[in-house]
C-alpha cells in the first residue's frame, strides 16, 4: 500500500518567516496534490503536480515535485496569519483513490 | 461555480441505527470518492466510483455500502452504527481519473453516533 508521510506534523511560525513542509511517498507516482483544510471544513485544492520537476506558485505558497526522490515540498514565503490551517499532500497512483499524508498543522503567530 | 454538494451537513444517530449520506458531484464529473476523517486524523479512503461502477475500495467496513446512480450522485449507506463511526465524511468528485485532474471535495457530513 502506498504510504505518504509529511513533516513536520505541527508547525508554529512567526509572521514574515519562511518555511517548508515536506511530503514523502513510498511508491512511484507522478501525481501529487496539495490541499488546505481549515478546522471543521472541507479540503480545498491548492496545487496539482503532474510531472517530475513541476513547480507551481500561488501567492505565498509554492509547491514542487521530485518524482525520483518521491518528494514534494510546500514552501511558505513571508507567512501571514491567514495561512494558518492544516495542509495535506495526497498521492494518486491508480486514478481511483487519493492517499493522504498525515497533515501539517500550521499556526502563524503575529 | 458549482461545487460538490453533500447532504445532510450534520447527522446524529443512535448506536445500531442506519444512516444514508448523499453526494452530488460537480456537473460532468463522473468519478466520486468517499473519505472518512476522524478527529485530528487524515482522511481515510473508503470507496470510489467511476461511471457508476465501483473503481476502488479502501478501508470501508462491511456494514457500509455505497453506489453511484445514473445521474452520478452517490449514496453511502451505513448500518449498525457504532460510536467509532462518528466522523466527518467527505465526498469528492473529479473528471475521468485518467485525465490527471484533482478531486474537489464537498463540505462534508458530520456524523455523530450517540
Amino acid at each position: 500500500e502506498l504510504k505518504v508521510e509529511q513533516n513536520p506534523l505541527f508547525l508554529s511560525m512567526q509572521e514574515g518567516k519562511n518555511y517548508t513542509i515536506y511530503c514523502n511517498y513510498s511508491t512511484t507516482s507522478d501525481r501529487l496534490y496539495w490541499y488546505r483544510q481549515d478546522p471543521g471544513k472541507s479540503l480545498e485544492s491548492l496545487f496539482v503536480l503532474l510531472s517530475n520537476g513541476a513547480v507551481k506558485q500561488e501567492g505565498r505558497l509554492m509547491a514542487s515535485l521530485d518524482t525520483k526522490a518521491r518528494l514534494s515540498t510546500l514552501h511558505i514565503t513571508a507567512a501571514v496569519h491567514d495561512l494558518s490551517a492544516t495542509y495535506f499532500c495526497a498521492v494518486d497512483n491508480t486514478g481511483n483513490q487519493f492517499y493522504f499524508g498525515t497533515g501539517t498543522s500550521l499556526t502563524v503567530i503575529p | 461555480a458549482a461545487g460538490v454538494i453533500q447532504s445532510p451537513r450534520h447527522l446524529i444517530k443512535e448506536k445500531r441505527e442506519t444512516a444514508t449520506l448523499k453526494c452530488y458531484p460537480i456537473p460532468r464529473h463522473d468519478t466520486v470518492y468517499w473519505y472518512q476523517q476522524g478527529p485530528g486524523q487524515d482522511p481515510q479512503f473508503l470507496i470510489s466510483f467511476y461511471e457508476k461502477m465501483q473503481s476502488d475500495k479502501g478501508s470501508i467496513p462491511d456494514r457500509f455500502s455505497a453506489q453511484q446512480f445514473s445521474d452520478y450522485h452517490s449514496e453511502l449507506n451505513m448500518s449498525s452504527l457504532e460510536l467509532g463511526d462518528s466522523a466527518l465524511y467527505f465526498c469528492a468528485s473529479s473528471l475521468d481519473p485518467y485525465m490527471n485532474t484533482e478531486a474537489f471535495f464537498g463540505q462534508g457530513t458530520r456524523l455523530t453516533v450517540v
